[in-house]
């Protein structure tokens, strides 16, 4: 089982839908989260970065965190064909191993005029 | 403008022929990293280092070597490519390690045939 869990999509809204994007995690020392947008042939850019557990919102996205079920999510709200992407949730935090950071593998987004 | 830039872009080579790929972030970050993305595998991180002349491995460093003799470069070398090696490959900075946002390069596709 892989340490973070994340649907690999592709996930195909229509514009203006609001779009929900999870990973599951296993680790429960992680405790910085964080979404990465990737757009094709470029690198990952950040785009939220919350600390333990709560809600995180910044214009038409919101990050949430929820720890006791080890679960994050993403929201999109009034979706645009910019927003075509592929996501991907990323967390960090002190392990037996050290201080550790794991990627999702990422969710494939296509949000379609 | 903040940046991390790699080079080259796109690189096709052959085994066993060593190459470098450079990276160099303008933002006067302490730590920097290299990731490889596979389909399916996400990002893995191949080194790091903490500051310069601090250098240590990731989670998949075989058949790598890196170097920070300098605080704004961190180049990756292959010292002996193999056709297992084909993948995209990311630098990454950050100001303050893991836990604090990374940003990413444009990344170089590379093939060894």
């Amino acid at each position: 089982q892989k340490e973070v869990e994340q649907d690999p999509g592709p996930l195909s809204v229509p514009e203006g839908a609001i779009v929900s994007l999870n990973c599951t995690y296993s680790n429960s020392a992680f405790q910085y989260f964080m979404w990465y947008r990737q757009y094709s042939r470029k690198g990952p850019e950040l785009l939220m970065y919350t600390y333990s557990s709560g809600n995180k919102e910044d214009g038409r996205f919101t990050a949430q965190v929820d720890k006791s079920s080890k679960y994050i999510s993403l929201f999109i709200r009034d979706s645009q064909p910019s927003d075509s992407a592929t996501y991907l949730c990323a967390m960090s935090g002190v392990t037996g191993g050290g201080n550790k950071l794991t990627f999702g593998t990422g969710t494939q987004l296509k949000v379609e005029l | 403008e903040a940046q991390v830039t790699q080079n080259p872009r796109y690189l096709i080579t052959v085994t066993g022929k060593k190459l470098t790929v450079t990276c160099s972030q303008n933002m006067n970050h302490e730590y920097m990293s290299w990731y490889r993305q596979d389909p399916g595998l996400g990002l893995r991180q191949i080194y790091y280092s903490m500051n310069v002349e601090v250098t240590d491995k990731g989670d998949v460093p075989e058949g790598y070597k890196v170097s920070r003799k300098e605080k704004r470069n961190f180049p990756l070398i292959l010292e002996s490519p193999s056709p297992n090696q084909t993948s995209l490959y990311f630098c990454a900075s950050s100001f303050a390690g893991i836990n604090s946002p990374l940003h990413f390069g444009n990344g170089t596709r590379l093939t060894v045939t």
